[in-house]
């Protein structure tokens, strides 16, 4: 089955802690990008990435960082600079020819206390 | 700042009437728009897509797009209560791959 995997489903943290949410696809998608999702606002784009070895800041990337090493994986680190980590994180991915139409990992849920 | 606005609703129908959600955006040159369905604690599910003025149909769901007025609407006809969700609207803005997202209308199907 093709599809995006994100582990894991619910993870917890101390504050001043790193984390690393994994993201992996097997569609063959180019781009790969990153969400927060707050209660009641839309979703806010963290990072993306349209070819390995490439990526660029989204909207709030301060406090978060990525990698893209090999085409089907995307992982994002959510560091201690990160003020309200505390959130639903969605990976997406596309490709030609429709890159616009996103497609959805299931999510990870992020508690930092 | 490009918007995406959204009535968050709850927006409650009966079951098997006609469901309308709207959205406006603020970016006069999209061109791609998008609606997603979410269940709570899931996440977005890609539902209809539209790219030119009209409208567009996909089984019970139809994509209405009007550009001179900055507005995308999604009917959801014969409603079931598993249609019950929160629907985003996403609109490409003018980067390359960046979606602007609106906050999303939460639909209750009323059996």
């Amino acid at each position: 089955d093709g599809g995006i995997t994100q582990s894991p489903k619910y993870l917890f943290r101390k504050e001043g802690q790193n984390v690393t949410l994994s993201c992996e696809q097997n569609l063959n998608h180019d781009a790969m990008y990153w969400y927060r999702q707050d209660p009641g606002q839309g979703l806010r784009l963290i990072y993306y990435s349209q070819i390995v070895n490439d990526f660029q800041k989204g909207d709030i990337a301060e406090g978060y960082s990525v990698s893209r090493e090999k085409k089907e994986s995307f992982p994002l680190t959510v560091t201690s600079a990160q003020k309200n980590p505390t959130a639903f994180y969605l990976c997406a991915s596309s490709s030609a020819p429709r890159r616009d139409e996103q497609y959805f990992g299931p999510g990870t849920r992020l508690t930092v206390t | 700042q490009k918007e995406v606005e959204q009535n968050s609703g709850p927006l409650s129908v009966p079951e098997g009437a006609i469901a309308s959600l709207n959205c406006t955006y603020s970016d006069r040159v999209s061109q791609s728009f998008f609606w997603y369905r979410q269940y709570s604690g899931k996440s977005p599910e890609l539902i209809m897509s539209i790219y030119s003025n009209g409208d567009k149909e996909d089984g019970r769901f139809t994509a209405q797009l009007n550009k001179a007025s900055q507005y995308v609407s999604l009917l959801i006809r014969d409603s079931q209560p598993s249609d019950s969700a929160t629907y985003l609207c996403a609109v490409k803005g003018d980067s390359n791959y960046q979606l602007i997202w609106g906050a999303g209308t939460k639909l209750i199907i009323k059996p």
